[in-house]
């Protein structure tokens, strides 16, 4: 079946501008996660949904970044007035919801969209 | 302190021996999960085991195996007969199991590149 599908795959942007960079989850996947990977460096945690519900946005590294999943399919990760230092890779991931007592449920990764602020 | 710790950024292996990635973890949540995943030149990530705290048996998934030593909080991924396609970024991360029941975000490493030579 289809994976996790980013877009768009490479974004250039001028300091100062808007990006929104698109996540599109395995069908059936309650669970959301944004990661941002910097060069040479492991994914860092940005934010989580379940469904459409942002329950965790305690990575998101300022008021400039802003995410979405409004009808808890496609997700949005929206970064106003970008600057150079958020030039990195960002991942999307989905898993099944996953309950305690059950076995794991592993992230499944989108290939990324690699961003950089000019 | 780093919740994981990959202190080799990177190994060499020739081709058809076994080698092993280093991992160690700190965490104080008594429920965990241990995972390492692949990522190659183009940039997905893609799982290849997984391990709990609380699990018995050290993981085996084909040619990969986890060497779990809960005590020592280290959970080393072990290749056996590598490939050349084996050549890529290797991630260790951690999950931590607060008891809500929901899905967690991964915490990850820095990763060790893996050079597999003829």
């Amino acid at each position: 079946g289809a994976g996790v599908s980013q877009s768009p795959r490479y974004k250039v942007a001028k300091r100062g501008q808007d990006v929104a960079l698109r996540c599109d989850p395995i069908s059936g996947h309650v669970s959301l996660f944004w990661y941002q990977q910097a060069l040479g460096q492991g994914p860092e945690f940005l934010t989580y949904f379940q469904n459409e519900a942002q329950l965790d946005k305690s990575g998101l590294p300022s008021d400039r970044f802003f995410a979405e999943r409004p009808e808890g399919s496609v997700s949005t990760l929206k970064i106003q007035r970008t600057q150079q230092e958020d030039s990195a890779v960002y991942l999307c991931a989905s898993s099944l919801y996953r309950d305690r007592g059950k076995t794991y449920n592993e992230q499944f990764f989108g290939p990324g969209t690699r961003l950089t602020v000019l | 302190a780093q919740k994981i710790t990959q202190t080799q950024p990177g190994m060499f292996v020739q081709e058809k021996e076994a080698v092993t990635l280093d991992c160690t973890y700190d965490t104080s949540d008594p429920s965990y999960g241990l995972f390492w995943y692949k990522q190659p030149s183009s940039g997905e990530m893609i799982f290849l085991i997984y391990q709990g705290s609380y699990d018995q048996q050290n993981a085996t998934e084909g040619r990969y195996s986890l060497n779990f030593q809960k005590a020592r909080k280290s959970a080393n991924l072990v290749i056996s007969a590598s490939q050349l396609g084996d050549s890529a970024m290797y991630f260790c991360a951690m999950r931590e199991d607060s008891g809500t029941g929901t899905a967690s975000k991964l915490t990850f490493g820095t990763g060790t590149r893996l050079q597999v030579t003829l």
